[in-house]
């Protein structure tokens, strides 16, 4: 089946430093990427829905000054917390597919913890 | 605003048993429906999906969709301790992307 890789697994990090987090479709063309934020026993919340060589269409709440997303290929999208607080100490998973109304496919999340 | 409910649990069954879950949404115009299985600190991971009214069996899996009750549930037969986790149940209004709930958690006893 289709396989979506995210990186870091985990990542530590100083107050007001930036993070970058990577998600890839390894085998096969992702036209939309998601990326999502989950708290410790909350459900996932959409943060922004990113499109290959468009911008971001963020979810009301987030900001995108802070939440950088950038979808360059068909197969990459990253996600950047700029100066990052305590507060967005989360568990943040990227997904990816092919065609609308596909099936999802998720990353394995990348565990960010701010000190 | 789409909504998707879920009870959050958990729902205790022994080992062996059907496990039985259900999830509400709102938006009648919803086309495509998905349950997702994530264990505590990982990533979901894609159960089963469904488009049509009625029953649909993978394994010990089955979906169930009504679309004029506006209900989905799974059932897990069979269920084992490792199939203890959260279940998530996401629901896609054609080009939107996924409204997801909050979950239930299954525990499977030994």
């Amino acid at each position: 089946g289709a396989v979506v890789s995210q990186h870091p697994s985990r990542v530590i990090c100083k107050s007001g430093t930036s993070v970058k987090i990577e998600c890839r479709s390894l085998d096969f063309q992702a036209t939309t990427m998601f990326w999502y934020r989950q708290f410790p026993k909350k459900s996932l919340m959409l943060m922004a829905t990113s499109n290959e060589g468009s911008k971001a269409t963020y979810e009301q709440g987030v900001e995108k000054d802070k939440f950088l997303i950038n979808h360059a290929s068909l197969t990459l999208s990253t996600l950047t917390v700029t100066s990052a607080h305590p507060e967005d100490s989360s568990f943040y998973i990227c997904s990816a597919r092919k065609d609308p109304n596909e099936k999802l496919f998720f990353g394995s999340g990348t565990q960010l913890s701010v000190l | 605003q789409k909504e998707v409910e879920q009870n959050s649990g958990p729902l205790s069954v022994p080992e062996g048993a059907i496990a039985s879950l259900n999830c509400t949404y709102s938006d009648r115009g919803s086309q495509s429906f998905f349950w997702y299985r994530q264990y505590s600190g990982k990533s979901p991971e894609l159960i089963m999906f469904i488009y049509s009214n009625g029953d649909k069996e993978d394994g010990r899996f089955t979906a169930q969709l009504n679309k004029a009750s506006q209900y989905v549930s799974l059932l897990i037969r069979d269920s084992q301790p490792s199939d203890s986790a959260t279940y998530l149940c996401a629901v896609n209004s054609g080009y939107s992307t996924l409204t997801f709930g909050k979950g239930t958690m299954l525990l499977v006893s030994p």
